[in-house]
């Protein structure tokens, strides 16, 4: 399997831009998480989806932020507009669910706003 | 709310030496993961521990927890200069998917 695919691996943006993030899961994985990583604030979770539903988002920031999963093997991130603090590298992770719920993640992608 | 706390937070350590990285959490879970980072990647599952009493190990890594204290540990053993990553820890709310992460402990192993 080539594990969970992310694209693109590095955006370059500048302030107000619209940003979108995309994600390939695991064959066969039926929960889909977003999470951002900086050096402030560790590594959050923003989202998560089980087959294809929305479960929870309480870790999305605020409005600008948008998570979309139209059919079981991809998703996006939306981000618009981008603003500099939004610059982190974000993840994708899929899971299999039971027993073991365990998160494969993908390359993450980087972003910069400028 | 779920937190998940590690110490240290940085370790240097000699090659050859053995150490303990801890993960206390403050609610009750079933679950505790252990993820390794090298820098500029991805995180890794390294062990997912499933029951208090649960250990498991690869290589010279050992992982182990004690769901009463609410505790895992992860041993090193005879460190190499090639497991210098950052390890996190994680651990699930009870009755859904979602991880609580630590802030992770950067592992640096000097020749």
């Amino acid at each position: 399997d080539a594990g969970v695919i992310q694209s693109p691996r590095h955006e370059v943006t500048e302030m107000g831009q619209e940003v979108t993030l995309r994600c390939k899961p695991i064959s066969g994985h039926n929960s889909l998480f977003w999470y951002r990583q900086t050096m402030m604030r560790g590594l959050e979770l923003l989202i998560y989806f089980n087959n294809n539903v929305p479960i929870d988002d309480s870790g999305m920031p605020e409005d600008r932020f948008s998570a979309k999963m139209p059919n079981a093997s991809f998703s996006t991130l939306k981000i618009q507009p981008s603003e500099p603090r939004d610059s982190a590298v974000y993840f994708c992770a899929s899971s299999p669910g039971l027993p073991r719920y365990e998160q494969y993640f993908g390359p993450g992608t980087r972003l910069t706003v400028t | 709310e779920l937190k998940v706390e590690q110490n240290p937070l940085f370790l240097s350590m000699q090659e050859g030496k053995n150490y303990t990285i801890y993960c206390n959490y403050s609610t009750t879970s079933d679950r505790l993961y252990w993820y390794r980072q090298d820098p500029g990647k991805s995180l890794e599952s390294l062990f997912v521990l499933l029951s208090n009493g649960a250990v498991k190990q690869e290589g010279r890594l050992m992982a182990s927890l004690d769901t009463k204290a609410r505790l895992s540990t992860l041993h090193i053993t005879a460190a190499v200069h090639d497991l210098s990553a950052t390890y996190f820890c994680a651990v699930d709310r009870g009755g859904s998917e979602k991880l609580v992460f630590g802030k992770g402990t950067k592992l640096t192993v000097n020749p």
